[in-house]
């Protein structure tokens, strides 16, 4: 059963508009956040996290939510530029599993120029 | 980003051959990982390390092995290849129980 779920296998954009990639988890033992990003023929990249303690986390042009009781984050790209144009994995970890990261199968976002 | 090399990039071996890939890290992170990838599932844990000699299975460990002898060097061995362990392994490091840091990848193909 997929405790880490990224119902949306692709998304596409116009560039200079707002990007908007969603997870949703099962788990409510969660307790860290981590979105990665991911090129073609490379590793994972990581981008932003959020503990949950908090709701909002800002880096810059990305942002991420957390919404606890719906069990859900997003991540918000503004303003998209063709280079955000990858794979990006939703990740999560409970507190004291030696840092083990559930991963989703990941959105395959493209901005379009 | 931590300095995470992996050997070989690329690999093809057949069925049944003995098969080691490298992780090889140079931030003296305590913990590090070998994950999978295969197209409709992510990225999956096969096993991982919290310190020298210490090491724990992960979701899909079956017909994989580790060893950690040096906090810089983590081996994923698969004692005998068969064609599922067709995939892009990763290899990942972390300072402490939070964000991982990724290598590039080694893609294997068993035929």
């Amino acid at each position: 059963d997929q405790q880490v779920k990224q119902n949306s296998p692709s998304l596409s954009v116009q560039e200079g508009r707002i990007s908007i990639l969603n997870c949703d988890y099962t788990n409510s033992m969660f307790d860290y956040f981590l979105w990665y990003k991911k090129y073609p023929a490379e590793g994972p990249t990581f981008l932003i996290s959020i503990s949950s303690i908090k709701d909002k986390n800002e880096d810059g042009r990305f942002t991420v939510f957390l919404n606890k009781s719906a069990k859900h984050l997003s991540l918000h790209i503004v303003p998209s530029q063709p280079g955000d144009s990858a794979v990006y994995f939703c990740a999560a970890s409970a507190g004291g599993s030696q840092g083990n990261l559930i991963f989703g199968k990941g959105t395959k976002l493209s901005v379009k120029p | 980003d931590a300095g995470i090399t992996q050997s070989p990039r690329h690999k093809v071996t057949e069925t049944g051959t003995p098969v080691t890939l490298r992780c090889h890290q140079t931030e003296n992170h305590r913990y590090m990982y070998w994950y999978r990838q295969d197209p409709g599932h992510g990225l999956r844990l096969i096993h991982y390390s919290y310190g020298v000699k210490d090491t724990d299975k992960g979701e899909v460990s079956d017909g994989y092995s580790v060893s950690r002898s040096k906090t810089e060097d983590f081996l994923l061995t698969l004692e005998s290849a068969t064609s599922s362990q067709t995939s892009v392994y990763f290899c990942a490091t972390s300072a402490k129980v939070d964000t991982q840091y990724f290598g590039p990848g080694t893609r294997l193909t068993v035929l």
